[in-house]
């Protein structure tokens, strides 16, 4: 079993709907978890760094760590075109990422 | 202006040839990383280094040697060893371990 699963998707939603972006991991004991938004052809952009369970919000965003079924969401609002791009969520713990989560937002 | 950076961004090399990929910080970070990006697969973790002067081979160490002797500098090579050195190299660093990395823009590198 992989330490991290993420739907790679291709996901493609209307410009306005809220998405949301999951990932599964296998190991109980990770505290540290992150979620990234990727460009093509760029390096990773650090949307949101969350520690233990819980949710966390910045702006659209939000985080949210379910550490008892060992699943991290990513929740955006009112999505943009602009939010196209590929998300990948990761384990601070080891260092481990998901393959990502290739999201269009049609206008 | 505080960042990470990567040099060069496209690299093309033969077959057979050894190559270096640049990292450079000055966020004052600690620990840094190299991750290799495949098409359709997440970031897999070759090197990292949580102290200069030390560091410790990833998933896919095999091909690949880094040095840390300065705390802001943490160079990749990519030696002929390596089966399949094509591939998006991404170097990142954090303050410490376990906190939120940061990357660089990637540099490309293609060896034929």
């Amino acid at each position: 079993q992989k330490e991290v699963e993420q739907d790679p998707g291709p996901l493609s939603v209307p410009e306005g709907a809220i998405v949301s972006l999951n990932c599964t991991y296998s190991n109980s004991a990770f505290q540290y978890f992150m979620w990234y938004r990727q460009y093509s052809r760029k390096g990773p952009e650090l949307l949101m760094y969350t520690y233990s369970s819980g949710n966390k919000e910045d702006g659209r965003f939000t985080a949210q760590v379910d550490k008892s079924s060992k699943y991290i969401s990513l929740f955006i609002r009112d999505s943009q075109p602009s939010d196209s791009a590929t998300y990948l969520c990761a384990i601070g713990d080891d260092m481990r990422f998901g393959a990502g989560t290739r999201l269009t937002v049609k206008p | 202006d505080g960042g990470i950076t990567q040099s060069p961004k496209y690299l093309f090399r033969k077959e057979g040839q050894n190559v270096t990929l640049s990292c450079e910080q000055n966020l004052n970070h600690d620990a840094m990383y190299w991750y290799r990006q495949d098409p359709g697969q997440g970031l897999r973790l070759i090197y990292y280094s949580q102290i200069v002067n030390d560091f410790q081979k990833g998933d896919i160490a095999e091909g690949y040697s880094v040095s840390r002797e300065k705390k802001e500098s943490f160079p990749l090579t990519v030696t002929s060893a390596q089966k399949n050195p094509t591939a998006f190299y991404l170097c990142a660093s954090s303050m410490q371990a376990n906190y939120e990395q940061y990357f660089g823009p990637g540099t490309r590198l293609t060896v034929t």
